[in-house]
This record gives C-alpha cells, sequence and structure tokens, in this order.
C-alpha cells in the first residue's frame, strides 16, 4: 500500500462546483503540504501544515481552502471551481524531525482535476 | 524567494548513452537541500538523487550523478547508460534546510531515450 494517498485519482467537475482532493498518509510524519502542477510548468505550493493546529497558505492558496483533520489526513477544497484550476495536485508530507541526511518529501500519485 | 531554472525543456539521448540535463537555482541560504524527482508517465513523483548543500562530494545513485557547483549555484543530473524506462519529465528541486521545509521546482525538461 502506498504510504501517501491520494483520492480520487481522476477527477471531472463543473464550474461553479465545490469539490474536495483527500489525502492521507501512514508515514507517521507531522508536516503535509498541497501542490499544484499545470502542463508544462513545475509544482507549487498551495497550502501546507506543520501539524493539525496549523496550517499556511502557499504561493497560490487563492480559490483554495485546506482542512487538516488529523495528522495523518489533509484534504483541499475548491469552494467553486473555475476552469483554470484544471491541475494536476499532489499531496505531499515530510517529518520535522528529519535526518540531515534525508530531508525528503514523499508524494502522493497525484490527482488529475479537470473543471469544465 | 528562491527559484530553481532548468534552460532545457526537451532533451533526447540514445538509448546507452550518456545525457546531462542542467539546473540553476538562485537563493542566499547557506544551508539547503536540492533533488531530482522524475515524472513518468504515471505521474508520480518518483526521487532520483538527493544532495545536501553541506557536503562538497557530488552525490551518485548508480546511474544517476550529480554535478553539484555551490558557488555557480548549479545542479545538474548526469544519466550514464540511458535506457528507455528513463524517458520521463524530470524537475530539480530547491528545499531550504530551515522552515517550513517548502520545496520549489523548476518547470521541467522531458527526456526522451532513443532506441
Amino acid at each position: 500500500d502506498a504510504d501517501v494517498t491520494q483520492t480520487p485519482r481522476n477527477r471531472i467537475t463543473k464550474t461553479g462546483k465545490r469539490i474536495m482532493l483527500e489525502c492521507s498518509q501512514t508515514k507517521g510524519h507531522d508536516r503535509m503540504y498541497w501542490y499544484r502542477q499545470d502542463p508544462g510548468l513545475g509544482l507549487r505550493l498551495i497550502y501546507y501544515s506543520f501539524d493539525v493546529k496549523d496550517i499556511n497558505k502557499g504561493e497560490i492558496s487563492d480559490g483554495y481552502s485546506v482542512s487538516r483533520q488529523a495528522q495523518a489526513k489533509f484534504s483541499l477544497s475548491l469552494e467553486s471551481a473555475i476552469p483554470n484550476q484544471t491541475a494536476l495536485y499532489f499531496c505531499a508530507t515530510s517529518d520535522s524531525n528529519w535526518d540531515r541526511a534525508k530531508n525528503i518529501q514523499y508524494f502522493g500519485a497525484g490527482t488529475r482535476l479537470s473543471v469544465l | 524567494a528562491q527559484t530553481v531554472t532548468q534552460s532545457q525543456p526537451e532533451m533526447s539521448v540514445q538509448e546507452a548513452e550518456t545525457v546531462t540535463l542542467s539546473c540553476t537555482y538562485d537563493t542566499s541560504e547557506s544551508d539547503y537541500y536540492l533533488f531530482w524527482y522524475k515524472q513518468p508517465p504515471s505521474r508520480q513523483m518518483i526521487l532520483v538523487i538527493r544532495q545536501e548543500a553541506y557536503k562538497q562530494q557530488n552525490a551518485t545513485e548508480n546511474r544517476f550523478s550529480v554535478n553539484f557547483q555551490k558557488a555557480a549555484k548549479s545542479f545538474s543530473l548526469k544519466i550514464s547508460d540511458s535506457q528507455l524506462g528513463d524517458a520521463a519529465m524530470y524537475f530539480c528541486a530547491y528545499r531550504s534546510a530551515l522552515g517550513a521545509g517548502k520545496s520549489t521546482f523548476g518547470d521541467g525538461t522531458t527526456l526522451t531515450v532513443k532506441p
């Protein structure tokens, strides 16, 4: 089983709809992140969370909200989806007590979202 | 803010040959980490190799190695004995050793491997 699981893997929705992307992890990490990838571009940070009570905006948070329901769960919501939010979304985790020799972020398999 | 630049949108290599992917970055920090990720058509982000900025020795992982030039802020990836399975998008990423541990990614290089 994957350590970082994203659901759904693919989603098509209509403009104006509310949609939630979910992420769960079994790695026991305290930090979780949501990134967005557009075609031909790298990943950009939407939101990140240090722990359940600590949520922070990334560079492109407008139009998105998040919820850290538990240490293992971090959800991304689009309150009113618009076509330019069509993208590939990645969840990632890391451990604040990282070993200096590692400092690795672990990524889920991504959710492809299409907003029509 | 840190920036990561991959100047080669596309590269191609003949199977069994060697290819080098370029990456430069800009930062005022002295302690950080650099990564190369591979993204095949399956979309999964796969860690290829990692470099700690405080280490002068270049990282190697089997057929993959890096040329880390800290003063020049350059971090290139060399793939030796290229295989068809190496075909993918490759991303260079920067991660600060301090703060939130966010990563900054380049825009990627699409690598084609020709049989």
